[in-house]
């Protein structure tokens, strides 16, 4: 079946880092992937996807790359502010399918 | 354009009990996912619904159902609640069902805590 798998948190950065989150995945076809935010008390945001390999998806600064070679999606940020502070979750869909997979989600915590 | 809402915001129930928590979608979208967050865990996908009707389900058992109504908004309903049922329950709206192409909306989620 289909799996995802993050970096365990939480992750602590000082303003400015730079921020990697590994996610990897199995799938056993050509799935679509997904980065979603959770900020503190809130529900999901869509961050970013990515629907087919070499893909790259970005937004707010947060860019990951579609690697299919690797199975892999990691999520990059330059400079992370204090205001990302905020679980992020990896996740997947199949082909047609309406039935996600998520990952178990990384805390990101950054410091001033 | 309204987002997705989602009632109560907060739920406390004991075991046996039955519930049902409440989601609205967004403005013109007909497609409604249901999702249960365990706490310290990403969400696990429970159901959808595509214009009224289950277009999927997860592994969860039968005391877990839901409805759509005809403005797309839809209830999820648990019955005889376990204390494992203690979580975050999360709606999610999108245009069509699959999500290959689609991006879902979330609401703010409902926590339900089972004593």
């Amino acid at each position: 079946g289909n799996s995802v798998t993050q970096m365990e948190g939480p992750v602590t950065l000082s303003e400015e880092a730079f921020l990697t989150i590994n996610c990897t995945y199995t799938a056993t076809g050509y799935p679509s992937l997904f980065w979603y935010v959770q900020y503190p008390g809130e529900g999901l945001q869509l961050l970013l996807k990515a629907t087919k390999a070499d893909d790259k998806g970005s937004n707010k600064g947060f860019e990951a790359t579609y690697r299919k070679e690797t199975t892999s999606f990691h999520l990059e940020k330059g400079s992370v502010q204090v205001s990302d502070s905020a679980v992020y979750f990896c996740a997947l869909s199949e082909g047609g399918s309406y039935i996600p997979t998520f990952g178990r989600g990384t805390s990101l915590i950054v410091h001033p | 354009e309204t987002g997705v809402t989602q009632s109560p915001t907060h739920l406390i129930k004991t075991r046996g009990q039955q519930v049902t928590l409440r989601c609205s979608s967004q403005s013109g979208h007909n497609t409604v996912s249901w999702y249960q967050q365990a706490l310290g865990q990403g969400p696990q996908f429970i159901f959808q619904y595509y214009r009224e009707e289950e277009n999927g389900r997860g592994n969860f058992p039968p005391r877990f159902s839901g409805l759509q109504f005809p403005n797309y908004s839809s209830e999820l309903n648990v019955n005889a609640l376990e204390l494992d049922d203690s979580a975050l329950y999360l709606c999610a709206s999108s245009l069509e069902a699959s999500l290959r192409q689609e991006t879902q909306y979330f609401g703010p989620g409902t926590r339900l805590l089972v004593l």
